[in-house]
């Protein structure tokens, strides 16, 4: 029963490199959402997708991009990685985008130098 | 501005008693509220919600309170169990129209059960 799936767990990334996060769930959610946890901060929504072919930006969208491939797969693209972009990713999946729980991945740990 | 404030960065209680984790809000807008658990090194997992028509919802261990007049909400353990180490998140988020896509997270509460 894998629910979502993130890849990869850790990446280190020089300044401005790019990179793609990817996810994917198996539950046959309609909702999907990335989001960041920084050191004594609470998890920030970055994009999301409320349904298949449709992106939004959440809180703190600026210097990522996402792509809504299908109905359970959905990724989030550094463009030139900064250091302030060093976090824990997290995706995260729904059945709906209203008052809902919430599915997450176990996370990505990335590392910007 | 902090919508969601967790003012207990930790808590230690002694397993078997209650432990109780305590969670404000500032929008007036949230009327549905979740709280997570997260272990070291994995995604966050969802405990208990509670809309804001109820002011109590209990799930086993778990009780979540609700007092909107007080925009507090609070999240019961009892007994506690060293398993329920963790980080415990609460999110809120209104119940539909603007902005209900998105759960805002308070910073989080270090449980520790201390056998």
């Amino acid at each position: 029963n894998a629910g979502v799936t993130q890849t990869p767990k850790f990446q280190v990334l020089k300044t401005g490199q790019s990179m793609t996060l990817q996810c994917a769930q198996d539950m046959n959610h309609n909702s999907m959402y990335w989001y960041r946890q920084d050191p004594g901060m609470g998890l920030r929504l970055i994009y999301y997708s409320a349904s298949e072919g449709t992106t939004d930006k959440g809180e703190v969208p600026n210097g990522y991009n996402v792509s809504r491939l299908n109905k359970r797969e959905f990724s989030l693209r550094l463009e030139s990685a900064a250091p302030s972009q060093t976090s824990v990713y997290f995706c995260a999946s729904s059945i709906r985008t209203a008052n809902t729980e919430a599915f997450f991945g176990q996370g990505t740990r990335l590392t910007v130098v | 501005d902090q919508q969601v404030k967790q003012n207990s960065p930790s808590l230690s209680v002694q397993e078997g008693r209650i432990s109780i984790l305590n969670c404000d809000y500032t929008n007036s807008m949230f009327d549905y509220f979740l709280w997570y658990k997260k272990y070291p090194a994995e995604g966050p997992t969802f405990l208990i919600s509670i809309s804001s028509i109820k002011d109590k919802n209990e799930d086993g261990r778990f009780t979540v309170f609700l007092n909107k007049s007080a925009k507090h909400l609070s999240l019961h353990i009892v007994p506690s169990q060293p398993g329920d180490s963790a980080v415990y998140f609460c999110a809120a988020t209104p119940y539909s129209g603007a902005g209900s896509y998105q759960l805002t997270f308070g910073k989080g509460t270090k449980l520790s059960v201390i056998p």
